[in-house]
């Protein structure tokens, strides 16, 4: 069975600092990998997406991701932090064949941002 | 705007008392689908509909019904309610079209079992 792993349960960054949080999955084969955002009373709002081609995914408000075959990782970037940015952030995959093409999600990762 | 809606948001009920938590979609989109979140856990899906008439089980389905009349609504149906069913609920739709489908979440419903 596909699983995802966040090793981080919570990161503290300041303002302006760079930031990684990790993902890990198992699986089979490459499949679909997504980062989605959660603000406090809020509902998931997808940050970006890799189905295929460059490693390198850019997506909203300035995150990019990696996607690492050898090391079953897609870990998210930022460059510069800012406050708005604290929030819980879910790394999720699905299955690249069959329709039904159930998200998997991991554990969250809560990102607090210090002044 | 595209949009998934769930009402109510916010839900305090006692054990065995039925509920039902609405979701509606203005999408158009084939897929439904029905998360708990909890903390540590992550989301976990409960049911999941591919279309009209057509619903199948998630990963946590235990105490839970759904049902799939129109392809715009997919209610979450809590027969007789348990505690261990406090949770907060998302509702999740997507096109089933290739590469470009996103998933859209809903709002979210908390809800309390005593």
């Amino acid at each position: 069975a596909q699983s995802v792993t966040q090793p981080d349960i919570h990161i503290t960054v300041s303002e302006g600092a760079s930031l990684e949080l990790r993902c890990n999955y198992s699986y089979g084969a490459t499949p679909y990998l997504f980062w989605y955002v959660q603000s406090p009373g809020q509902g998931l709002q997808l940050l970006l997406k890799y189905f295929s081609g460059d490693t390198l995914v850019q997506g909203i408000k300035g995150f990019e991701a990696e996607f690492k075959r050898s090391q079953s990782s897609f870990n998210l970037r930022k460059p510069s932090v800012h406050w708005s940015d604290a929030a819980e952030y879910f790394c999720a995959v699905a299955p690249l064949s069959g329709s039904a093409r159930q998200l998997t999600f991991g554990s969250g990762t809560q990102l607090t941002v210090l002044p | 705007e595209a949009q998934v809606t769930q009402n109510p948001r916010y839900l305090i009920t006692v054990t065995g008392k039925k509920l039902t938590v609405t979701c509606s979609q203005n999408m158009n989109h084939e897929y439904m689908s029905w998360y708990r979140q909890d903390p540590g856990l992550g989301l976990r899906q409960i049911y999941y509909s591919m279309n009209v008439e057509v619903t199948d089980k998630g990963d946590v389905p235990e105490g839970y019904k759904v049902s799939r009349k129109e392809k715009r609504n997919f209610p979450l149906i809590l027969e007789s309610p348990s505690p261990n069913q406090t949770s907060l609920y998302f509702c999740a739709s997507r096109s089933l079209q290739g590469a470009k489908e996103t998933q859209y979440f809903g709002p979210g419903t908390r809800l309390l079992v005593l």
